[in-house]
């Protein structure tokens, strides 16, 4: 079965502190692709990244960053010197190649807040 | 600009009637899209997914006979809400996706039903 856990329903850090976003999945593919998204007050979800299951390495944009483990599982997301217009709806989400036309599972999504 | 678009893209309609939301793919044709539903405060749960020129795959759950999708051309899927209820008030978003596995999501609809 196909699953994704963000166990962090809520986080609260003050600017310029670093934040990870946990994100762990299950699937019986071997083929499969992971992603975050952020969701904004206004609801339009923002695509950050999508991570194929062959590629393990990490990847760093700006102060966005993720770690990708396939020996866990995880798939974490870290904001680094996080500022107050970060504050949103983070989710993992997984797809699996096998699915018709790629549809996602997503996780529970991780509110995070960051306050002046 | 906007791949996906959708209309409306907030609906107050009254329990009872009938509410219909348009997903429309700009820059390219697409043979598939998503619908997703979100409550407030919760995650994106697929509830079907549209086909161009057949009919839509829901997922376990959703009732189709309430959820009535349609796929008319390679660019626009209708999502319409039957007989809406209170408890179909949330928000609707359709999707794209893409050869690379990516999606394109549409802005999504609000819907409140009184």
């Amino acid at each position: 079965a196909q699953k994704v856990t963000q166990a962090q329903t809520e986080i609260s850090v003050v600017e310029k502190e670093d934040v990870t976003l946990d994100c762990v999945y299950e699937t019986r593919d071997t083929t499969y692709y992971l992603f975050w998204y952020k969701q904004p007050p206004s609801g339009e979800l923002v695509f950050l990244i999508r991570r194929n299951s062959f590629d393990e390495q990490n990847e760093i944009s700006g102060r966005y960053s993720w770690n990708f483990q396939k020996s866990t599982s995880s798939f974490n997301f870290t904001i680094t010197a996080s500022q107050v217009v970060d504050s949103a709806v983070y989710f993992c989400a997984l797809s699996e190649a096998r699915n018709q036309g790629g549809k996602l599972i997503f996780g529970q999504g991780t509110e995070l807040s960051v306050k002046p | 600009g906007a791949v996906v678009s959708q209309h409306p893209s907030r609906v107050i309609c009254k329990s009872g009637t009938s509410v219909k939301i348009e997903c429309r793919s700009l820059d390219f044709q697409a043979t598939t899209m998503f619908w997703y539903r979100q409550f407030p405060k919760k995650s994106l749960m697929l509830m079907a997914t549209s086909n161009e020129g057949s009919k839509a795959t829901y997922e376990q759950g959703v009732e189709k006979d309430k959820f009535l999708i349609n796929h008319a051309s390679l660019t626009l899927s209708t999502l319409t809400v039957t007989s809406a209820h209170p408890e179909d008030s949330s928000f609707y978003i359709c999707s794209v996706p893409t050869d690379s596995y990516e999606q394109y999501f549409g802005p999504g609809t609000r819907l409140t039903v009184t």
